[in-house]
């Protein structure tokens, strides 16, 4: 079946440090890929997404390639913040209409 | 923008007891989610309904039951509560069912077990 592996957090970085958070997936067919942010105490939120090999979601800073040679999808920012602290979940959907979660890395900053 | 709104936001309940939570999903989107994240865990799918029938099962206890109202609104209604439920409980919805929509996330509904 689909799955999602991330790496084991947690991250901890200084700020302005280089982010990079692996995410590798397995699934049948040409899923989409997603990234999503959790915030302390709030829900889910989509941070960026992929829908096709070689395509590039960004937003915030945040980068990710949906690299299908190496079935990866790995986040990067150049330079974090404090306020990127949080957890970071990729996702796939894919011949199932639900989305498929990795188990998530929290991020920690400090200035 | 309107969001999907869940309900309660927080509920404590005792063992044995039963439990309903609610969401709205944003207008116009027909398919929504249910997600229930234990601490420190990925959201696990529960289940989903579209156009008010249901559209998958995930690993939903037999304990749990869930239903898609004509304003599209669901509940997610859990009986004889064990300890273990005590989780954030998610709502998404989403008007795409291809493979490229997104998912839209309620805040979450905490049910704690005591």
């Amino acid at each position: 079946g689909n799955s999602v592996t991330q790496m084991e957090g947690p991250v901890t970085l200084s700020e302005e440090a280089f982010l990079t958070i692996n995410c590798t997936y397995t699934a049948t067919g040409y899923p989409s890929l997603f990234w999503y942010v959790q915030y302390p105490g709030e829900g889910l939120q989509l941070l960026l997404k992929a829908t096709k090999a070689d395509d590039k979601g960004s937003n915030k800073g945040f980068e990710a390639t949906y690299r299908k040679e190496t079935t990866s999808f790995h986040l990067e920012k150049g330079s974090v913040q404090v306020s990127d602290s949080a957890v970071y979940f990729c996702a796939l959907r894919g011949n199932t209409d639900k989305l498929i979660f990795g188990t998530g890395t929290r991020l920690q900053v400090f200035p | 923008a309107a969001g999907v709104i869940q309900s309660p936001r927080h509920l404590i309940k005792e063992k044995r007891e039963t439990a309903t939570l609610k969401c709205y999903p944003i207008p116009r989107h027909d398919t929504v989610y249910w997600y229930q994240q234990g601490p420190g865990q990925d959201p696990q799918f529960l289940i989903s309904f579209y156009e008010k029938m249901q559209s998958d099962k995930g690993s939903i206890p037999d304990r749990f039951s869930a239903q898609q109202f004509s304003d599209y609104h669901s509940e997610l209604n859990m009986s004889s509560l064990e300890l273990g439920d005590s989780a954030l409980y998610f709502c998404a919805s989403s008007f795409d069912r291809t493979d490229t929509g997104e998912l839209f996330f309620g805040e979450g509904s905490r049910l704690t077990v005591l």
